[in-house]
């Protein structure tokens, strides 16, 4: 199957501070990558749809100043989260699909103190 | 009603079980259908993809559609304990997927 895979796995950051998450499809090229975010004990949430070369697609109630995306090439999207705050910790997914489905990334589990 | 309808579970069975999981769903307009494992603190990892109505079998795992009553299957045969995971069924009509919440599964040795 397709591979993606994420870094950092986990971070741990101070509440002000911004945190960038990249997302790479190592075997295919994805031209839309997807960001979700996971609490626990729930399901995937959709943040937003990425894609390359144009603006980022948010869900309802997701701020897009807040999770900057950016899908530069073919094979890597990143996700910033900006100024967070304790209530951003949370484990975040990218996927990517080279077709019909869908290849999940391992998560970041991001932490704010 | 939710687009996506998922037992929560939790699913406790012991080694060796059949193990039996189920979505149901509203919208007529999805095509593809996934079912995902997530084992704790991990991403999720695609276990079976279907086109339509039909079945798939991949080993142990067998996975159904069945479009006109909205519904679709996952069977597991011979459960073992590495099986125990959150498995999440989802579906799509286009490019965005739908999930189910997961069943959380524990085979017990």
């Amino acid at each position: 199957g397709a591979v993606v895979s994420q870094h950092p796995s986990w971070v741990i950051c101070k509440s002000g501070t911004s945190v960038k998450i990249e997302c790479r499809s190592l075997d295919f090229q994805a031209t839309t990558m997807f960001w979700y975010r996971q609490f626990p004990k729930q399901s995937l949430m959709l943040m937003a749809t990425s894609n390359e070369g144009s603006k980022a697609t948010y869900e309802q109630g997701v701020e897009k100043d807040k999770f900057l995306i950016n899908h530069a090439s073919l094979t890597l999207s990143t996700l910033t989260v900006t100024s967070a705050h304790p209530e951003d910790s949370s484990f975040y997914i990218c996927s990517a699909r080279p077709k019909e489905t869908q290849y999940f990334g391992p998560g970041t589990r991001l932490l704010v103190l | 009603q939710k687009e996506v309808e998922q037992d929560p579970g939790p699913l406790s069975v012991p080694e060796g079980a059949i193990v039996s999981l189920n979505c149901t769903y509203s919208n007529s307009a999805f095509q593809y259908f996934m079912w995902y494992r997530q084992y704790s603190r991990k991403g999720p990892e695609l276990l079976m993809y279907t086109y339509s109505s039909g079945n798939k079998e991949d080993g142990r795992f067998t996975a159904q559609v069945d479009k006109s009553s909205k519904y679709i299957s996952l069977f597991i045969r011979d459960s073992q304990p590495s099986d125990s995971a959150t498995y999440l069924c989802a579906m799509s009509g286009s490019e965005k997927l739908v999930f189910g919440k997961g069943t959380k599964l524990t085979v017990n040795p």
